[in-house]
C-alpha cells in the first residue's frame, strides 16, 4: 500500500516570500503520478502541479515548482512570491500507473500568507 | 462547461436514515471519483467507476456504503443506516480519460452531517 506524509501541519508566511511544502511518500512501483492539490475555505480541491514519475525534469506552472527526488521518495512544492490568496490547505497525492486507483492524499499543510 | 456539481451541498440527516449525494460529472468525462474527507485530514479515497460499472471499491465500507454512476443521470452515493461516524465532507470528481491521463476535476463538495 502507498502512504503520502506531509510532516508540516501548518506554515506561515510573509506575502512575496518563499515557502517550500515538504511531501514523502512510500510507494514499491516504478511507474507513478504524484500531484499537489489546493484546497482554500470554499473547499474546492484545485490542481496545483503534477509530476509523472520517469520524467527527471521537475515540473513548473507560474509561481509553483516541485523538486522531485525519486530516490529519496520526496515531493516537495515551492511557492515564490507568495499571494494572499495563495492561503490554502495544500494536499500532496500519489496515484500509481494503470489508472485502475484513486489518489492516495497526505493529511496536508495548512499555508498562511500574511500580508 | 460547467465544473462537477454536487448536492446537496450540506446535508443532515438522524442517526439511522438514508444519505444520497449527487455528483453530476463535467460533460463528456465518463470516469468518477468519490472522496471522503473527515476533519482535519486529507481525502480518502472510496470508489471509482465507469458508466455503469464499478472500477474500484477498495475504499469504500462493505456495510451500508454503495455507489452507482447510471448510463444516465448523475452518480449517486448512497448511505444507509447513518451513523455519527459518517459525518463528513464527501467529494466527488471527474476525469474523461482515467486519473494518470487527464487531471481530475473535483466538486464542492457534500458536507453530511449525522445527529
Amino acid at each position: 500500500a502507498q502512504t503520502v506524509t506531509q510532516s508540516q501541519p501548518e506554515m506561515s508566511v510573509q506575502e512575496a516570500e518563499t515557502v517550500t511544502l515538504s511531501c514523502t511518500y512510500d510507494t514499491s512501483e516504478n511507474n507513478y503520478y504524484l500531484f499537489w492539490y489546493k484546497q482554500p475555505p470554499s473547499r474546492q480541491m484545485i490542481l496545483v502541479i503534477r509530476q509523472e514519475a520517469y520524467k527527471q525534469q521537475n515540473a513548473t506552472e507560474n509561481r509553483f515548482s516541485v523538486n522531485f527526488q525519486k530516490a529519496a521518495k520526496s515531493f516537495s512544492l515551492k511557492i515564490s512570491d507568495s499571494q494572499l490568496g495563495d492561503t490554502a490547505m495544500y494536499f500532496c497525492a500519489f496515484t500509481k500507473g494503470g489508472g485502475a486507483d484513486g489518489l492516495t492524499f497526505g493529511k496536508g499543510t495548512h499555508l498562511i500568507i500574511q500580508p | 462547461n460547467a465544473g462537477v456539481m454536487q448536492n446537496p451541498r450540506h446535508l443532515v440527516r438522524r442517526r439511522g436514515q438514508e444519505a444520497r449525494l449527487r455528483c453530476s460529472p463535467m460533460k463528456g468525462h465518463s470516469h468518477v471519483y468519490w472522496y471522503r474527507q473527515l476533519p482535519e485530514e486529507g481525502l480518502k479515497f472510496m470508489v471509482y467507476l465507469q458508466k455503469e460499472n464499478i472500477i474500484d471499491e477498495s475504499g469504500m465500507p462493505k456495510e451500508r456504503f454503495s455507489a452507482e454512476f447510471p448510463k444516465e443521470g448523475p452518480s449517486i452515493l448512497r448511505i444507509q443506516q447513518v451513523v455519527r461516524g459518517d459525518s463528513a465532507a464527501y467529494f466527488c470528481a471527474s476525469s474523461p480519460k482515467g486519473l494518470t491521463n487527464s487531471p481530475l476535476h473535483f466538486g464542492n463538495g457534500t458536507r453530511l452531517t449525522v445527529t
